[in-house]
């Protein structure tokens, strides 16, 4: 069974803190790992697809790193926007079934202005 | 670019109906699509992947004969769930993917809530 692991649940931060969540996943059989932010009756929107050790990635205020050999990923927000709020969900590719998402159950962060 | 639609957003039905949902890809298309479902406070948990023209292929645990896919074109893929109960009830989101590129990047619809009474 591959389980993917985000934590916290939810985070509830004021408007310019800057706040990180984490996913775990398992470290073998890697393949790739996605970061999507989902809103609220929106479509999931890809933020990251992460495939190296090491890798970090940034779009904005938003960044995320990747350590594929203790099987974790961090995203990180600074300076926090009302806007940001959101569920982030993670989803892991395994490598036998690339095509697949496995996803852990988001962590729901709530900006408050 | 990539976006897909979901239609109906939100629908009900009563036990034993079935109950159609379509999945298309407005400006790509979507070699592979895929059917999703979340129950509250769960992950998204993948029903099954379909291909244009060919058979769905399900996850374990996922009754074919209940939960039929159709991938007629590369832009449309229909779920029906046939006589349907009040279990069925949940989140149904669809996916489409290019599989272009070393990634397989899946590009997401806003979802179908489906209440069963």
């Amino acid at each position: 069974i591959l389980n993917v692991e985000q934590s916290p649940q939810s985070l509830h931060v004021q408007e310019g803190d800057s706040t990180n969540f984490t996913c775990s996943f398992p470290s073998s059989n890697f393949y790739a790992l996605h970061w999507y932010r989902w809103e609220t009756a929106k479509s999931p929107e890809a933020l990251f697809v992460m495939t190296l050790n090491g890798d970090e990635k940034k779009k904005g205020r938003i960044s995320a790193t990747l350590n594929t050999k203790e099987g974790y990923s961090y995203l990180y927000i600074k300076g926090s926007q009302p806007e940001d709020s959101a569920t982030y969900l993670c989803a892991f590719n395994p490598r036998d079934s690339s095509y697949k998402l496995i996803f852990g159950s988001g962590t729901r962060l709530l900006v408050r202005p | 670019g990539a976006v897909v639609s979901q239609h109906p957003s939100r629908v009900i039905c009563k036990s034993g109906t079935s109950v159609k949902i379509e999945c298309r890809s407005l400006d790509f298309q979507a070699t592979t699509m895929f059917w999703y479902r979340q129950f509250p406070k769960q992950s998204l948990m993948l029903m099954a992947t379909s291909n244009e023209g060919s058979k769905a292929t399900y996850e374990q645990g996922v009754e074919k004969d209940k939960f039929l896919i159709n991938h007629a074109s590369l832009t449309l893929s229909t779920l029906t769930v046939t006589s349907a109960h009040p279990e069925d009830s949940s989140f149904y989101i669809c996916s489409g993917a290019r599989g272009t590129g070393f990634s397989y990047e899946q590009y997401f619809g806003p979802g179908t809530r489906l209440t069963v009474t």
